[in-house]
């Protein structure tokens, strides 16, 4: 049973363009969500975090957004550069259990010029 | 510099072979994670340990054994059990500290079974 799905595997966007990446889950306890970016034969990266107090949370040029009555969340990358190209993992996690995280499996994004 | 080393970076072991894949952090990370990943299916806890001498399954643990007797050392097992070996091994760390913290990977071990 898959609890974070991610459902479409990949994404092509146009460099400057906005990049959006979404993400569903199923469990209602989880209370804290992240977004992680991976290169190929490298360990994933932490991008960015929200917690469910929250409904936005913004870093840069990442823009994380949830909505816990759709159990819903999305992360916005603006403008998306060519660096961006990379699988991100949207994972979250239930409070008191550290960082035990359930990941998605991931989208694609590739970022053309 | 912080952070977590995993070794080797590539690993190929024979069939009914048992292999232990190295793990290492100088983050002072209480929180240990073991992770698979294999395409199409994201990443999957194996084992973690939240702290020395301690550890829970994850939800792929049959056929993986780990240990904890060093805060800073967290190796995973391969056994001849596991039928499907040959994946992408992820090793993690994280704070206990209160509030939630994202948890910090190593840089992965390839294994291939030959």
């Amino acid at each position: 049973d898959q609890q974070v799905k991610q459902n479409s595997p990949s994404l092509s966007v146009q460099e400057g363009r906005i990049s959006i990446l979404n993400c569903d889950y199923t469990n209602s306890m989880f209370d804290y969500f992240l977004w992680y970016k991976k290169y190929p034969a490298e360990g994933p990266t932490f991008l960015i975090s929200i917690s469910s107090i929250k409904d936005k949370n913004e870093d840069g040029r990442f823009t994380v957004f949830l909505n816990k009555s759709a159990k819903h969340l999305s992360l916005h990358i603006v403008p998306s550069q060519p660096g961006d190209s990379a699988v991100y993992f949207c994972a979250a996690s239930v409070a008191g259990t550290a960082s035990k995280l359930t990941f998605g499996t991931g989208t694609r994004l590739q970022v053309t010029l | 510099d912080g952070g977590i080393t995993q070794s080797p970076k590539y690993l190929f072991r024979k069939e009914g072979q048992n292999v232990t894949l190295s793990c290492e952090q100088n983050l002072n990370h209480d929180a240990m994670y073991w992770y698979r990943q294999d395409p199409g299916q994201g990443l999957r806890l194996i084992y973690y340990s939240q702290i020395v001498n301690d550890f829970q399954k994850g939800d792929i643990a049959e056929g993986y054994s780990v240990s904890r007797e060093k805060k800073e050392s967290f190796p995973l097992t391969v056994t001849s059990a596991q039928k499907n070996p040959t994946a992408f091994y992820l090793c993690a760390s994280s704070s206990q500290a209160l509030g939630n913290t994202e948890a910090f990977f190593g840089q992965g071990t390839r294994l291939t079974v030959v």
